[in-house]
């Protein structure tokens, strides 16, 4: 039981390339999450899809797309990357209430 | 505007000195009060939830409680190992499960 995984752990990209983050859970959860984490604000909200095949913005959605393939996977899509996107971006699901999240993608845009 | 407030912003302790760390909130409709543990370079990690004022939880070294206004995490006998940044997040009302964070309080405890 893996819990949320998402990869990659590590990114480095140069302004103006695209990038795609998976993230993928094992506990059938019907919600999933993109969170930013940056330094003094906090963790805020990309996207979220409340169900699979539904989506929706949430406080910082700009520049970034998102595709809930399925109920297990949602992915984050940068088109084109900018470095005011360089943050930690940690993917989750909810459950009962409780939510859960993954290990972090760590991305750097020069 | 729903808003999470979290003091301090860092906190030094030495081992064995408890503490607490305050949490305040101000969201329309409280339906949950979550706390998360995280620790450098990880994901955060679910502590508690508290669903009603004068609801407490308890795990090792850590209670947590609730008021209408405010949540605290006492820290009791901190250990080195409980040092790590402790987030929490308020759900409101909504239809989908959307936390909003504080900023966290990062908590070195020294041996």
């Amino acid at each position: 039981n893996a819990g949320v995984t998402q990869t990659p752990k590590f990114q480095v990209l140069k302004t103006g390339q695209s990038m795609t983050l998976q993230c993928a859970q094992d506990m059938n959860h019907n919600s999933m999450y993109w969170y930013r984490q940056d330094p003094g604000m906090g963790l805020r909200l990309i996207y979220y899809s409340a169900s699979e095949g539904t989506t929706d913005k949430g406080e910082v959605p700009n520049g970034y797309n998102v595709s809930r393939l399925n109920k297990r996977e949602f992915s984050l899509r940068l088109e084109s990357a900018a470095p005011s996107q360089t943050s930690v971006y940690f993917c989750a699901s909810s459950g009962d209430r409780v939510t859960f999240f993954g290990s972090g993608t760590q991305l750097s845009v020069l | 505007e729903d808003q999470v407030t979290q003091s301090p912003e860092a906190l030094r302790l030495q081992e064995g000195e408890s503490s607490s760390l305050n949490c305040s909130y101000t969201v329309s409709g409280l339906r949950g009060l979550f706390w998360y543990r995280q620790d450098p370079g990880k994901g955060p990690e679910f502590l508690f939830t508290l669903y009603s004022a004068g609801e407490e939880k308890e795990k090792e070294r850590l209670k947590a409680t609730l008021t209408k206004k405010e949540s605290f995490l006492h820290i009791t006998a901190p250990k080195p190992e409980d040092s790590a940044t402790y987030l929490c997040a308020a759900l409101g009302m909504d239809s989908s499960y959307k936390l909003i964070f504080g900023s966290g309080t990062r908590l070195l405890v020294r041996p």
